[in-house]
């Protein structure tokens, strides 16, 4: 079974600037979460979908983050304008099962690093 | 809200010795706990995990068992290996409510031949 997938693996940019990053999900995995993990911290989580609806995004920096995932697959998440602050890895998680499944899969993450 | 608290690190240990990661949470629910690991330059994995009080999750020579009257989750090895070293976070999972994920801060294990 493929893992999550995530890309791109590695993002430098100016500050100011747009950026976004993509995530597909474990196949049938109808749960996907994105979570913020800056150097030294546990992550945290900035969005959750059930297929192609918005569960949580109570964290979400909506002044500059946004995130979608149409057809209840692929996820993207964009930052614009970037801040210095943003700098950390984005990581994407997917849960699949019924309502007593709790484990989720994690992708190898995209670095961010905002100069 | 809920949270979790690990020991500080980073933990040193020479090979073979024993291990223990202290971690303690603080939920109004009955979560299900977590150890997930994570490698230098890689995601993070499970490790293994606990539904409710007084289970014990086993993996890979790694054990914890969830502890509801001291509210902790320790994470514990009789003998480690250098191929052991990476961060370890503890986590819980709000399983009342959305299921996110609420992590520690982590550990970094050294382990040294």
């Amino acid at each position: 079974e493929a893992g999550v997938a995530q890309s791109p693996r590695y993002k430098i940019i100016e500050k100011r600037q747009s950026v976004a990053f993509w995530c597909n999900p474990i196949s049938g995995h109808a749960t996907l979460y994105w979570y913020q993990q800056i150097l030294g911290q546990g992550p945290k989580l900035l969005i959750q979908f059930q297929n192609n609806g918005v569960v949580d995004d109570s964290q979400l920096p909506k002044d500059r983050f946004s995130a979608e995932r149409l057809k209840g697959v692929d996820s993207t998440l964009k930052i614009q304008p970037a801040k210095l602050e943003d700098s950390a890895v984005y990581l994407c998680a997917s849960k699949g099962g019924g309502a007593f499944t709790d484990t989720q899969y994690f992708g190898p993450g995209t670095r961010l690093t905002v100069l | 809200g809920d949270s979790v608290t690990q020991m500080e690190g980073p933990v040193t240990l020479s090979e073979e010795a024993f291990l223990t990661i202290n971690c303690t949470y603080t939920a109004t629910g009955y979560p299900s706990l977590f150890w997930y690991v994570q490698y230098p330059g890689e995601g993070l994995q499970l490790l293994l995990k606990a539904t409710k009080a007084d289970d014990k999750g086993s993996n890979k020579g790694f054990e914890a068992t969830y502890r509801k009257e001291t509210t902790s989750f320790h994470l514990e090895k009789g003998s480690v290996q250098v191929s052991d070293s990476a961060v370890y976070f503890c986590a819980l999972s709000d399983r009342g409510n959305t299921g996110k994920l609420i992590f520690g801060q982590g550990t970094t294990l050294q382990v040294k031949p």
